[in-house]
């Protein structure tokens, strides 16, 4: 079963433009993981959040976690054109012994 | 360099031709685990492995087999191979379970397409 859902499904911006991207979950976690994957590639790993965290930054990236909402966010400042993939949460909870991943948001930054 | 190796990238097989996807990793990891992914489903993990001899079902093991005999392969059967298992595959492993916040590494990916 899918944890985490991810909204938008796709967003198109231009070049030097904020992305901002969320994720929605079910159930109690651990901690909530951002993974980037370009097309047809392997996922990888961008930032991890733990549940008693509330904001984290990793250069251009920011994760924000409401474990009250059960939602977080993925905010990429002054985007790139590399900056195309598809966005991924990834969700642990103490129940399960893998993580869990929504269905992704596809990112389009137009040069 | 830290890897995850799967291989074949790319294969087209029959119906029911049994074949295997080899996964191996070069970083000591104790957990991998193998994922496929369909458009709109994201990622759906189809078996795992704690360590070696330890293995156990994902959400969606039907029709897949894998065994745990080094720690640093992982391969994955298809014992009889059916369309609806047309998919791209992609193994991955971590030094821990991954539900405890450890980051996880993936292979590029093999993309099954089954006639």
């Amino acid at each position: 079963s899918q944890q985490g859902e991810e909204d938008p499904q796709a967003l198109s911006i231009q070049e030097g433009e904020n992305a901002t991207m969320n994720c929605s979950y079910k159930t109690s976690i651990n901690n909530l993981q951002w993974y980037r994957q370009n097309s047809g590639r392997g996922l990888v790993h961008l930032i991890l959040i733990r549940s008693n965290e509330r904001e984290k930054h990793s250069g251009r990236l920011r994760v924000t976690l409401d474990t009250s909402k059960k939602s977080s966010s993925l905010l990429i400042t002054a985007s790139r054109a590399a900056d195309t993939a598809s966005y991924f949460c990834a969700t642990g909870d103490t129940g399960r012994r893998a993580l869990t991943f929504g269905s992704g948001t596809r990112l389009q930054v137009q040069p | 360099e830290a890897q995850v190796t799967q291989n074949p990238r790319y294969l087209i097989t029959v119906t029911g031709k049994k074949l295997t996807v080899t996964c191996s990793q070069n970083m000591n990891h104790e957990y991998m685990s193998w994922y496929r992914q369909d458009p709109g489903l994201g990622l759906r993990q189809i078996y795992y492995s704690m360590n070696v001899e330890v293995t156990d079902k994902g959400d969606v093991p039907e029709g897949y087999k894998v065994s745990r005999k080094e720690k640093r392969n992982f391969p994955l059967i298809l014992e009889s191979p059916s369309p609806n298992q047309t998919s791209l595959y992609f193994c991955a492993s971590s030094s821990g379970q991954g539900t405890s916040g450890n980051t996880i590494y993936f292979g590029e990916g093999s993309w099954l397409t089954v006639v």
